[in-house]
């Protein structure tokens, strides 16, 4: 079965330097989300991206973050000047618009928990 | 008031009990309600999708929707230690992008 899939699994920085988080989203799927889960709170929506650009965003995706979709297959979070505050599990997710009706959800990769030291 | 708001838990139950979760909500413009089943430090699995009221059922688990009371249930039967897992609420509007809004889970334990 397709899956997303992120890499690294695990990320440790230090504050004020660049992160970027990569996730390759399942083949067929068009949308493309990222979210972020800080330990012990609930998952937070991040940013949306469809047809190669934003189409929504939080009030949490201030201009240190950024995405991309550099080639036909990854799709990537870039955090500037990490923060001590952006230390959280990121998960991509990706969504198709075809087929059955359940698979126009959103699935989630396995997460990339960011340490920002 | 908060947007989803969900009984973090933990709920321990026996093998074999009937579970009941439950979330509310506020905003009147979701239309689409999922339940994810998240394992420690990994990703949310999406389990039970349901658009609009209604019941919807899979294997052991089933998925209720009242709009009307703004009020969505996951009921799960006969219930596994392989169930133990933090289940997640979540939420959309219609439109192509919508963003998921998630309630905080529910940790539930099922004892062997």
């Amino acid at each position: 079965e397709p899956e997303v899939t992120q890499t690294p699994s695990h990320q440790v920085t230090q504050m004020g330097q660049e992160v970027i988080l990569r996730c390759v989203p399942i083949s067929n799927h068009l949308y493309f989300y990222w979210y972020r889960q800080i330990l012990g709170q609930k998952v937070e929506f991040l940013v949306s991206f469809y047809n190669n650009e934003i189409s929504e965003k939080s009030e949490i995706f201030d201009d240190q973050f950024s995405v991309e979709r550099p080639d036909g297959s990854n799709f990537t979070l870039k955090i500037r000047s990490t923060k001590l505050e952006d230390s959280a599990m990121y998960f991509c997710a990706s969504r198709s618009t075809s087929g059955r009706r359940s698979y126009n959800e959103q699935f989630f990769g396995p997460g990339t928990r960011l340490t920002v030291l | 008031q908060k947007e989803v708001e969900q009984d973090p838990g933990p709920l321990s139950v026996p093998e074999g009990a009937i579970v009941s979760l439950n979330c509310t909500y506020s905003n009147s413009a979701f239309q689409y309600f999922m339940w994810y089943r998240q394992y420690s430090r990994k990703g949310p699995e999406l389990l039970m999708y349901t658009y609009s009221s209604g019941n919807k059922e899979d294997g052991r688990f089933t998925a209720q929707v009242d709009k009307s009371s703004k009020y969505i249930s996951l009921f799960i039967r006969d219930s596994q230690p392989s169930d133990s897992a933090t289940y997640l609420c979540a939420m959309r509007g219609s439109g192509g992008y919508q963003k998921v809004t998630f309630g905080i889970g529910t940790k539930l334990q099922v004892i062997p």
